[in-house]
């Protein structure tokens, strides 16, 4: 079956720190790949996608992930975090023979001053 | 920029009672869906809708459960007799086609006394 797994519920960083999460899929081929932000009380976001072509994707806020066959991952990246990042992040497949968007139980990041 | 936007933003509703969330959906967009995130949960498909028809729908989506596109702008979810377990955040989503990035609404939390 097809499956999203983000293997950190929750993550605390200090402002201006690095950040990655996690995510990986269980599908027989490639899916469309998403990352999507909620921040409290509000909808979900897009950060990025990935379709085909360049593995290193570019996304808004500073966002990038990157897609790995080989390990059927799509890791979420920023290089230094903001106080504004708090918030819950949801990595998303979306099958090709499928309209449907699966998504994973989200990891809570907590930013630090 | 184009947004969904969902009405209401909080309905209290009783249980046994029909509740329909509202939907607009991104003007140029063909495909139409309801997401649901109960509260602390991932967030789950329950169904999409293309050519006034529905494409795809989840194993929740019962038949406790209808939508429909009234009029040119309007997608709407109904439960016909809402239960305990029916409190979540319900999303609306569109897209221009297939596979293509979902842009999400804000959300309308039920709540079922």
């Amino acid at each position: 079956a097809q499956s999203v797994t983000q293997p950190d519920i929750h993550i605390t960083v200090s402002e201006g720190a690095s950040l990655e999460l996690r995510c990986n899929y269980s599908y027989g081929a490639t899916p469309y790949l998403f990352w999507y932000v909620q921040s409290p009380g509000q909808g979900l976001q897009l950060l990025l996608k990935y379709f085909s072509g360049d593995t290193l994707v570019q996304g808004i806020k500073g966002f990038e992930a990157e897609f790995k066959r080989s390990q059927s991952s799509f890791n979420l990246r920023k290089p230094s975090v903001h106080w504004s990042d708090a918030a819950e992040y949801f990595c998303a497949v979306g099958p090709y023979n499928t309209d449907k968007l699966i998504f994973g139980t989200g990891t809570r990041l907590q930013v630090f001053p | 920029e184009p947004e969904v936007t969902q009405t209401p933003s909080h309905q209290v509703t009783q249980m046994g009672q029909e509740v329909i969330l509202r939907c607009v959906p991104i003007s140029n967009h063909l495909y139409f869906y309801w997401y649901r995130q109960i509260l602390g949960q991932k967030v789950e498909f329950l169904v999409s809708f293309y050519n006034n028809e529905i494409s795809e729908k989840s194993e929740i989506f019962d038949d406790q459960f209808s939508v429909e596109r009234p009029d040119g702008s309007n997608f709407t979810l109904k439960i016909r007799s809402t239960k305990l377990e029916d409190s979540a955040m319900y999303f609306c989503a569109s897209s221009e086609g297939a596979n293509t990035e979902a842009f999400f609404g804000q959300g309308t939390r039920l709540t079922v006394v």
